[in-house]
């Protein structure tokens, strides 16, 4: 299986606040790499696809980068709404794997 | 609009069999593959397995193969996810979503939208 690993795990950060989140592939994955956000009580939610692609209906401050092993997802200014989890996901294998997400709490 | 809704929490014992079901709406049900995901308490996500509801063809996690069963009506556009013996580990929320592809890339798909979610709850 192709392992995912974030960074950080968690951060703290204020509204306004540049954010930025990495996901790293144990092996090249091309840009096979998609991102979620996940509020406590509720079910994932898309917002990249395929590294860089930006689901319909999700704020253009999220934005998403990179190929091969190495991803980022960045929230260019951070709103209130923005505290969750974060998750990646490669399609590349059909054993689909997440990394462990990445915890955005207030600062 | 497209939705998935999923059925309600359960409570279990250990040894006890389970289907729970995820119903979609909002689009052709029979075209696109739907996926089950497991979230443990205070954990993060893993993919069980998806199937096409079009002609039932399943795949699973080397992680989950043979712990459950996923299965299709598409009568009733709903997909199920099924345990013949619960264990206390499998006490978890389960999470069904539809699995989008580019027709041109495989590799390139994602799973949008997802259910709210079922709460499986074993214990004695």
């Amino acid at each position: 299986d192709i392992q995912m690993t974030q960074s950080p795990s968690s951060l703290s950060a204020s509204v306004g606040d540049r954010v930025t989140i990495t996901c790293r592939a144990s092996q090249s994955i091309s840009s096979y790499l998609n991102w979620y956000q996940q509020k406590p009580g509720k079910a994932p939610k898309l917002l990249i696809y395929a590294a860089s692609s930006l689901q319909s209906g999700v704020p253009s401050r999220f934005s998403g980068s990179g190929s091969g092993t190495d991803f980022t997802l960045t929230i260019s200014s951070l709103q209130p709404e923005d505290f969750a989890t974060y998750y990646c996901q490669q399609s590349y294998s059909t054993a689909f794997t997440f990394g462990p997400g990445t915890k955005v709490d207030i600062k | 609009e497209v939705q998935l809704v999923q059925s309600g929490a359960e409570v279990k014992k250990p040894g006890e069999s389970l289907k729970i079901s995820c119903k979609g709406s909002g689009y052709s049900f029979t075209s696109y593959w739907i996926g089950w995901v497991r979230q443990m308490p205070g954990k993060g996500l893993e993919w069980m397995g998806i199937i096409y509801p079009g002609d039932s063809d399943t795949r699973y996690s080397p992680s989950f193969q043979g712990q459950v069963t996923i299965s299709a009506d598409k009568s009733i556009s709903t997909a199920y996810l099924q345990w013949s013996s619960l264990k206390a580990s499998d006490t978890a929320m389960y999470y069904c979503a539809r699995h989008l592809r580019d027709v041109h890339e495989w590799a390139k798909n994602w799973f949008d939208p997802w259910g709210q979610g079922t709460l499986v709850t074993v214990s004695s």
